[in-house]
This record gives C-alpha cells, sequence and structure tokens, in this order.
C-alpha cells in the first residue's frame, strides 16, 4: 500500500505571492489533516478535511484555506505568504479523525 | 498555560535499556486523547501509541508503552529495549475539542540519543 505523498518536496516563494501544496492520503483514507512545523513555533495542527468538508480547524488565519476532493486527495493554500509562513507543512491520513495518522515526508516552503 | 508539557529537552539512554519519556497534559475536556510521535532525523513523523482518556488500561504497542495517570495528567511513553534506531525527537500531542471543533496540539518534543 502506497503511503502518503505530498508535492511539492520543496518550494521556494517570495513574500506575497501564494502556494498550493498538494497531499495525496493512503488509499482509503478519508481524513486528512495538515500541521505546520517550525523551529519557533513546534509542531501546529491546521485543519482537518473528512469527505470533501472541513471538519476541524486550529487557530491560523484565513490566508491558510484547504479543501479536499472526492478522490480524499486534498490541496492547502497559503495566500499573500508571509516569511514567518517558512516551515514545513505535513499532510497526515487516517481512516477518521486524528487516531492513527499516517504522515507524508512534509513540504519544505520557504519564503523570501 | 501550555497544553502539552514536554520537560525534557534531550535525554541519553544507553542501548537495550529503559528510558521514560515525561508527558504533562492539561485540559478541561472529559473525553480526550493523547498521541506520541516520533521524528527521525529524516522528517517523516511516525505514529507510536494512542490512549483514549476513558481508557483504562494502558496502551501497549510493543516496544512502546503509555504510562496514564489520570489524575497527575501525566502520559508518559515508556520504551523498553532502546534501540539505536530509537534515536528521533519524540512528540506527544493531545486531542480535545474546543469551539465545536477538534484540535491537536503538540507538545515542544524531546530528542533521544541511544548510545551503543
Amino acid at each position: 500500500k502506497a503511503g502518503v505523498t505530498q508535492t511539492p518536496r520543496y518550494l521556494i516563494k517570495t513574500r506575497g505571492q501564494q502556494v498550493t501544496l498538494s497531499c495525496s492520503p493512503i488509499s482509503g483514507h478519508r481524513s486528512v489533516s495538515w500541521y505546520q512545523q517550525t523551529p519557533g513555533q513546534g509542531l501546529q495542527f491546521l485543519f482537518e478535511y473528512f469527505s470533501e468538508t472541513q471538519r476541524n480547524k486550529g487557530n491560523f488565519p484565513g490566508r491558510f484555506s484547504g479543501r479536499q476532493f472526492s478522490n480524499s486527495r486534498s490541496e492547502m493554500n497559503v495566500s499573500t505568504l508571509e516569511l514567518g509562513d517558512s516551515a514545513l507543512y505535513l499532510c497526515a491520513s487516517s481512516l477518521g479523525g486524528f487516531n492513527e495518522q499516517f504522515f507524508g515526508p512534509g513540504t519544505r516552503l520557504t519564503v523570501l | 498555560a501550555q497544553k502539552i508539557t514536554q520537560t525534557q529537552p534531550g535525554m541519553f539512554v544507553q542501548e537495550k535499556e529503559a528510558v521514560t519519556l515525561d508527558c504533562t497534559y492539561d485540559t478541561s475536556d472529559q473525553s480526550y486523547g493523547l498521541f506520541w510521535y516520533k521524528q527521525p532525523s529524516s522528517g517523516e513523523m511516525i505514529f507510536l501509541i494512542y490512549q483514549g482518556s476513558y481508557d483504562e488500561q494502558n496502551a501497549t504497542e510493543g516496544r512502546y508503552s503509555l504510562n496514564f495517570q489520570k489524575a497527575r495528567k501525566s502520559a508518559n511513553l515508556v520504551i523498553s529495549a532502546s534501540q539505536l534506531g530509537d534515536s528521533a525527537m519524540y512528540f506527544c500531542a493531545m486531542r480535545e475539542e474546543s469551539g465545536g471543533y477538534q484540535k491537536v496540539t503538540f507538545g515542544t518534543g524531546t530528542k533521544l540519543q541511544v548510545i551503543p
């Protein structure tokens, strides 16, 4: 069974731009969660999608948004990038909810 | 107040010895979940173990066990018979509900180094 895949693995953007990250969950998994990891703030939960609906969310500004498609693939979008958005963005999938999530390798975003 | 506190930034353990990684949490929810994840230097997060707040037995998964003390709000991870491959960052996390949403909060992590 293929694991969680994230594309791209590395990304460099400049302030003010927007970016879209993609996550393909494990086959059969309907829940996809997104996390941001930075040296300063650590690991922070962004949001969770289940069956194409945002079911849970953390405390991030509206610049961070996401969506999930009917095949459970998910995208995360960050608009008007700031230097502080530089981070490792991790996606995780599960059959449902936060129990036993399987993580992808992450997308490392650098904002210049 | 921190929701999840991991007081040990770094720890060393001799190979084949057991080690306990500390985690305390703060929540007013009655129903919550506690997790431990491992993050090797390669960066991927690996789920290790889960404990629900209503589970009466401590969770175990192979060499990993979670020492759950509800009254003390602690959820320590015990790794038995440490192996060199256990060297990694370990994160404690909690799932709780707030404002109708579930959210997950992570601790700052403990860097474990296994010495041959």
